[in-house]
């Protein structure tokens, strides 16, 4: 069965400093994989996503993940945060079975300190 | 531009009331969504529809009803059933429930809250 997890509730950047957030998924197919942002009390927005080309992929606002099936991982990265990017970050995996749903992760709340 | 257009943005329930909140999408997607979202946690799924007439229940349908009589539009309604209905409710569409590899479209959400 397909799952994601994302390995922090919280993560918290000074301005100008790079942005990690990690995200490990459980597939028994190959999956498509996206990273959406929500800015408080909006809807979410698709940032980037993976569906089996490059392993790199880059998305809007700087952010790039990449794909390593080896460790199960699409982690989110951004080399310089900047304050409006401040939001909530969700991993979302595709479940390729029968129910064709959109997995997705609890969430990782991003502060950017000035 | 096309979208999903949610509405209202903020509504108010008095306790024991049934009220219905919009989603109305011009993408010409086939498949459409209703999430919950409570604060601290990821979205749960209510209500999908795949095609016209047809719906599916998620995850957390109990205190709910949906409708999908045109393509364009998914009310749901949040019943008197519903024991704890104040939350963010999110409507999302895709080309089709197959077609995963584009991901969902979201609304920019309703806030509910019982009074």
């Amino acid at each position: 069965a397909q799952s994601v997890t994302q390995l922090d509730s919280h993560v918290s950047v000074s301005e100008g400093t790079p942005v990690l957030l990690r995200c490990n998924y459980s597939s028994s197919y190959s999956p498509s994989l996206f990273w959406y942002v929500q800015h408080p009390n909006k809807g979410l927005q698709l940032l980037l996503k993976y569906t089996s080309a490059a392993t790199l992929v880059k998305g809007i606002n700087g952010f790039e993940a990449e794909f390593k099936k080896s460790e199960t991982s699409f982690h989110l990265t951004k080399p310089s945060a900047h304050m409006s990017d401040a939001a909530e970050y969700f991993c979302v995996v595709s479940r390729m079975d029968s129910s064709y749903k959109l997995i997705f992760g609890s969430g990782t709340r991003l502060l950017v300190r000035p | 531009d096309g979208g999903i257009t949610q509405s209202p943005k903020y509504l108010f329930r008095k306790e024991g009331q049934n009220v219905t909140l919009s989603c109305e999408q011009n993408l010409n997607h086939d498949a459409m969504y209703w999430y919950r979202q409570d604060p601290g946690q990821g979205l749960r799924l209510i209500y999908y529809s795949q095609i016209v007439n047809d719906f599916q229940k998620g995850d957390i349908a109990e205190g709910y009803s949906v409708s999908r009589e045109k393509k364009e539009s998914f009310p749901l309604t949040v019943t008197s059933a519903q024991k704890n209905p104040t939350a963010f409710y999110l409507c999302a569409s895709s080309p089709s429930r197959q077609a995963l590899n584009y991901g969902y479209t979201f609304g920019s959400g309703t806030r509910l809250t019982v009074v």
